[in-house]
């Protein structure tokens, strides 16, 4: 069993499409987060979600939107995407203030052509 | 604000040598610092983590040391193996924030 699933692992789209990945983890985590790892794979800080509720908003343009319906899943929706949207997208999960870490999702590719 | 450097940014070694990551932390308030294994494709994973109330720590070839004066850590692989290569990255928070500060990452690279 997948601790943390992404969905989908590989998203090709055209410039100025929306499109969503979607989250899930099986842990029990009451925190999860999306991270971008750009080309030069830095990690940074998108969004996180507390037991459904937005903690963290970091500069992120307003075409980014994240939708938590429950502890468990927390989605990334993306409007009129660009072509500097292309990386790879992280969700990951913590228990109670990432005392023992993150557990990462497997990571979704997006590149916008 | 919140920044954690991260050196060198590559690291080529020979199987069997030691390889040594060092980051520097700017919050001095930080009292958690893991580090990440991420293998080429694959998610990033957690190798070994430290807090602020321990000097060191290890874990079979893995060693993390921790100076909070000087806002270092390290990150100690011994006897290195092919299956070591792979990009790691050190990590910072404090307790009152769930935010993960990452360094830039260090693609270490073991030659057979």
């Amino acid at each position: 069993d997948t601790a943390v699933s992404q969905t989908p692992k590989y998203l090709v789209t055209q410039m100025g499409n929306d499109k969503s990945i979607k989250c899930e983890q099986n842990l029990g985590h009451d925190t999860m987060y999306w991270y971008k790892q750009d080309s030069k794979k830095f990690l940074k800080i998108m969004f996180s979600y507390n037991n459904k509720e937005l903690i963290i908003n970091e500069t992120v343009p307003n075409r980014f939107s994240p939708k938590s319906p429950d502890k468990a899943h927390l989605n990334l929706h993306i409007n009129s995407l660009e072509l500097g949207d292309s990386a790879v997208y992280f969700c990951a999960s913590s228990q109670d203030r990432v005392v023992y870490g993150y557990t990462f999702g497997s990571g979704t590719r997006l590149t916008v052509v | 604000g919140e920044n954690v450097e991260q050196h060198p940014s590559t690291l080529s070694v020979q199987e069997g040598d030691s390889a040594v990551i060092k980051c520097t932390y700017s919050d001095s308030a930080s009292n958690y610092f893991p580090w990440y294994k991420q293998e080429l494709g694959k998610r990033p994973q957690l190798i070994i983590d430290i807090r602020s109330n321990v000097g060191e720590k290890k874990d079979q070839r893995i060693a993390v040391t921790l100076n909070k004066t000087a806002k270092h850590f390290s990150l100690h692989i011994t006897e290195t193996q092919p299956e070591d290569s792979a990009v790691y990255f050190c990590a910072a928070r404090r307790d009152s924030s769930y935010k993960l500060i990452f360094g830039s990452g260090t693609r270490l690279l073991v030659r057979p």
